[in-house]
């Protein structure tokens, strides 16, 4: 059963890089066909996606935000990791991973993490 | 971008009643050489991820109770929940593949 938890620190301050991993255990990141995403929801409002990747690397950002994102893979560790630079108090929110099916990034998250609540504040 | 909206924010339903949310997309997810809506609903329940509901517009994924239909095409869509349970108490959201950036609706709210 494919299962991806979200680590990293909780608490960054302004100006700093926000930085979570996306462990996935149940199945493999190198596994064909699969997109893996970051997704955030500051708290009480709607969904918003960060970007993707797949297990070569090819990614793809949301274009608002793609001067402050980077994210990378680790096959030899089956996880994920997400970089925000420059944060600000608009980037607090609950972080989920999840995975695209279907061999592209544009196609829905058919599972997800439980989230990460990161919260921008000296 | 391609944007999504929602309506209503929130509705109140009885149990046993029908909920109906729609979205609505600012240009056609319709892919006309496929016939395909690039169209998927989620269910969040409070102090969990969003779950999948329904892919393609219309599609529902397996172990998702049949009280729960998704219809329409282009440009307009309806989420339609059936005899309305105590546990489908959600946040729902539809989000757009059809095109980058990846977008979602807004939510739409059912309560008892």
């Amino acid at each position: 059963q494919l299962q991806l938890q979200e680590s990293g620190p909780r608490l960054v301050k302004p100006s700093e890089t926000l930085s979570l991993t996306c462990i996935v255990s149940g199945d493999s990141i190198s596994s064909n066909g699969y997109y893996w995403g970051w997704i955030r929801q500051p708290p009480g409002k709607g969904l918003e996606w960060i970007g993707s990747i797949n297990y070569i690397g090819h990614t793809y950002y949301k274009p608002s935000l793609r001067s402050r994102v980077t994210i990378s893979v680790d096959t030899s560790k089956n996880q994920f990791s997400l970089k925000l630079t420059s944060v600000a108090a608009a980037d607090t929110g609950i972080y989920y991973c999840a995975r695209q099916n279907g061999g592209t990034y544009l196609r829905w998250f058919d599972s997800w993490g439980q989230g990460a609540l990161v919260t921008v504040s000296s | 971008d391609i944007v999504m909206t929602q309506s209503p924010d929130s509705l109140a339903v009885s149990l046993g009643e029908r909920a109906t949310i729609n979205c609505k997309s600012s240009q056609s997810i319709l892919y006309t050489s496929n016939s395909k809506n690039y169209l998927t609903w989620y269910q969040q329940k409070p102090g969990q991820p969003p779950k999948l509901l329904i892919s393609w517009a219309s599609s529902r994924e397996s172990g998702v109770p049949d009280r729960f239909s998704g219809s329409g095409s282009g440009t307009a869509f309806t989420l339609t929940i059936n005899n309305l349970q105590a546990e489908d108490v959600a946040v729902y959201y539809c989000q757009q593949h059809y095109n980058s950036p990846l977008t979602f609706g807004g939510g739409t709210k059912v309560e008892i």
